[in-house]
């Protein structure tokens, strides 16, 4: 049963860049048929998705982020990263790590983490 | 703002049946195949309906998805207290550069 991790800081200062990692178990990060992306709900707000990678590293963004955020795979640890540069307080909110299927559906979720940028 | 349009909310009696909409345009919904995702609180979102009216195993039949023209449709029958949760529909977006949109979501009251 596929199972997908994320980890990373808690915290972050406004400025810096968050780094997160999601790992992947029960499937492999080189499965033909999937995508593997992130997505973010500030709290008590909706989904936004952030943009999603394919295993031989072509990558999607939101327009909206585009310039802050940098997608990568390690095919050999099964997992994938984000990082998203020059946080402010408007970027708090829980990263979900996922698995979708082509442009079609979000298949899988991570539980998500909590990210809170302030000082 | 987002790029689909939910009611912020809907409620119905237990046993109801209830419907979610879900606007767009044509450069989304109308052209792409529409998702809609079940979230709890405090928990990540599930998918409920995928291809615009495909249900993964293990989601009841109660739970339907439909589209026409720009606008998609959950359905969901036999309402249970169980069912209260925010839902969020979500398509691919083709206009400019490709990303994927959600919904606003929509909190179900399950009076």
């Amino acid at each position: 049963q596929l199972q997908l991790q994320e980890s990373g800081p808690g915290l972050v200062k406004p400025s810096e860049t968050l780094s997160l990692t999601c790992a992947i178990s029960g499937d492999s990060i080189t499965s033909p048929s999937y995508y593997w992306g992130w997505i973010r709900q500030p709290p008590g707000r909706g989904l936004e998705w952030i943009g999603k990678i394919y295993h031989s590293g072509a990558t999607y963004y939101n327009s909206s982020l585009e310039s802050r955020v940098t997608m990568s795979v390690d095919t050999s640890r099964n997992h994938f990263s984000l990082r998203l540069s020059s946080l402010t307080a408007a970027d708090t909110a829980v990263y979900y790590c996922a698995r979708l299927f082509g442009w079609n559906y979000v298949s899988t979720w991570g539980q998500g983490t909590l990210v809170i940028v302030s000082s | 703002q987002s790029m689909l349009t939910q009611p912020p909310s809907v409620s119905a009696a237990p046993g109801h049946k209830v419907t979610i909409s879900c606007s767009g345009t044509s450069s989304n919904i109308e052209n792409n195949y529409v998702s809609w995702y079940q979230q709890f609180p405090g928990t990540a979102p599930k998918l409920l309906i995928y291809e615009d009216n495909k249900r993964p195993s293990g989601i009841p039949d109660r739970f339907s998805g439909s589209k026409s023209g720009t606008s998609a449709t959950l359905a969901i029958t036999g309402l249970r207290t169980g069912d209260e949760a925010d839902y969020y529909c979500a398509t691919w977006d083709s206009s400019l550069s490709a990303q994927w949109v959600f919904g606003g979501g929509t909190k179900l009251t399950v009076l």
